[in-house]
């Protein structure tokens, strides 16, 4: 079955202690993206990745890092979480040539205290 | 820049209305325009696009049709049930190879009531 997966779906941390949100797909998507949900926002792009080894900002990059060894994983690093990293985080991929059509995973609640 | 604007939420219908939820655009270039929805808990999924002017997208009932002259991209769909409940998102891309990818709208949440 085709998807995008996330881990931890839910995680409740600190202010300060660092995280790493998974994201793996398996439908050989060169692109991949993260997005974090927001309420009266909708989604803002955190990073995006074309292929392995090329990452770019997106529209809010501050306080996430991110990395793309491999295909098929894209994970989202938060060095030194803040309260205002707390959201609703989705990874999404799609393949180069069909822009625009993303597959999403279930999404990541994280809440920083 | 680009950028997408939807009607207000919270949108709540019952079940059998006709859902009409606006959708409009501006854009540099010649986007391709976008449909997603979120249900309860989940992630988003693409609903229907379409790719140039008049070109009409459609799928479970939903149609939305790619007006130039207006930049609108209006989803509509003539008789909604409870199980369309969900947050709809419109968005749009500039190219078939963007490296941004989408930019989307703040999204409309719909409740149908039985």
């Amino acid at each position: 079955e085709a998807q995008v997966t996330q881990n931890p779906r839910y995680l409740i941390t600190v202010t300060g202690k660092k995280l790493t949100v998974t994201c793996s797909q398996n439908m050989n998507h060169e692109y991949m993206s993260w997005y974090r949900q927001d309420p009266g926002l909708g989604l803002r792009q955190i990073y995006y990745s074309m292929n392995v080894e090329v990452t770019d900002k997106g529209d809010v990059p501050e306080g996430y890092k991110v990395s793309r060894k491999e295909k098929r994983n894209f994970p989202l690093i938060l060095e030194s979480p803040s309260p205002n990293q707390t959201s609703l985080y989705f990874c999404a991929s799609s393949s180069q040539g069909r822009a625009g059509e993303l597959f999403f995973g279930e999404g990541s609640r994280l809440t920083v205290l | 820049g680009n950028s997408v604007t939807q009607m207000e939420g919270p949108v709540t219908l019952s079940e059998e209305a006709f859902l009409t939820i606006n959708c409009t655009y501006t854009a540099t270039g010649y986007p391709s325009l976008f449909w997603y929805v979120q249900y309860p808990g989940e992630g988003l999924q693409l609903l229907l696009k379409a790719t140039k002017a008049d070109d009409k997208g459609s799928n479970k009932g939903f149609e939305a049709t790619y007006r130039k002259e207006t930049t609108s991209f209006h989803l509509e769909k003539g008789s909604v049930q409870v199980s369309d409940s969900a947050v709809y998102f419109c968005a749009l891309t500039i190219g078939s190879g963007s490296a941004r990818q989408l930019t989307f709208g703040s999204g409309t949440q719909l409740t149908v009531l039985p």
